[in-house]
């Protein structure tokens, strides 16, 4: 079945440090979703990314879909404690109602 | 408005036990799809609903495992002869549809976190 690989597992972080975590599939995807899930939460919506190539962007968050539609990446600029939690992305390779989620990148901040 | 609700938040059972885990989501979502997330795992897809009917039950683990949504709205996840294995949250989630990426956006309830005994 489909896999989809995420890293790094954990980034620790000091406040203000850049994060990036990177979602690799070995199908081609027709969509990937972000997901961020706080401790003892569920996951919350981010973004959607459809076309090849697509940047899109959400304040200090910048979401990337690769060419070949394969890879993605969620780079965070300047953390803050409260982007603490575990970030997942969720590829589907037809409609989007089977989701796999990849295994997430758990980030920790601190000051 | 209002978001995916689902109950009970917790249960606890015992081992060979029969489980019923509801899921109510957002009004006039069609989309409905139900997850499993073990400690430390993203979550994994179990089956999705497109109105009444199952319209992927592929992810279901065994034939323990059964869900419904017979009025197209609430659904219920039933486990039968639960296992310790079954420990984990159980996530539901709903979109607006299918078939329009617009459409498609993933909204997560709280998740029901069973545990078996």
């Amino acid at each position: 079945g489909q896999q989809v690989m995420q890293i790094p597992q954990y980034q620790h972080v000091q406040e203000g440090e850049d994060f990036t975590t990177y979602c690799n599939s070995s199908t081609t995807l027709s969509n990937i979703q972000w997901y961020k899930q706080r401790p003892g939460g569920h996951p919350v919506f981010l973004i959607q990314l459809v076309k090849s190539g697509e940047v899109k962007k959400q304040k200090r968050l910048t979401f990337q879909f690769g060419e070949a539609k394969k890879n993605s990446s969620l780079h965070i600029t300047a953390t803050q404690t409260t982007d603490v939690g575990t970030y997942f992305c969720a590829a589907s390779t037809g409609t989007a109602s089977k989701l796999t989620f990849g295994t997430g990148t758990r980030l920790q901040v601190t000051l | 408005g209002a978001g995916v609700s689902q109950t009970p938040s917790n249960k606890v059972t015992e081992k060979g036990k029969y489980v019923e885990l509801r899921c109510d989501p957002i009004s006039g979502h069609t989309a409905l799809y139900w997850y499993r997330q073990s400690l430390g795992q993203g979550p994994e897809f179990l089956i999705y609903f497109q109105g009444t009917g199952a319209a992927d039950d592929s992810g279901l683990p065994n034939d323990r495992f059964f869900a419904v949504r017979p009025e197209g709205s609430v659904s219920t996840l039933k486990i039968q002869r639960t296992e310790r294995g079954d420990s984990a949250v159980y996530l539901c989630a709903s979109s607006l549809g299918v078939g329009d990426p617009a459409q498609e956006t993933q909204y997560f309830g709280p998740g029901t976190r069973l545990l078996v005994l």
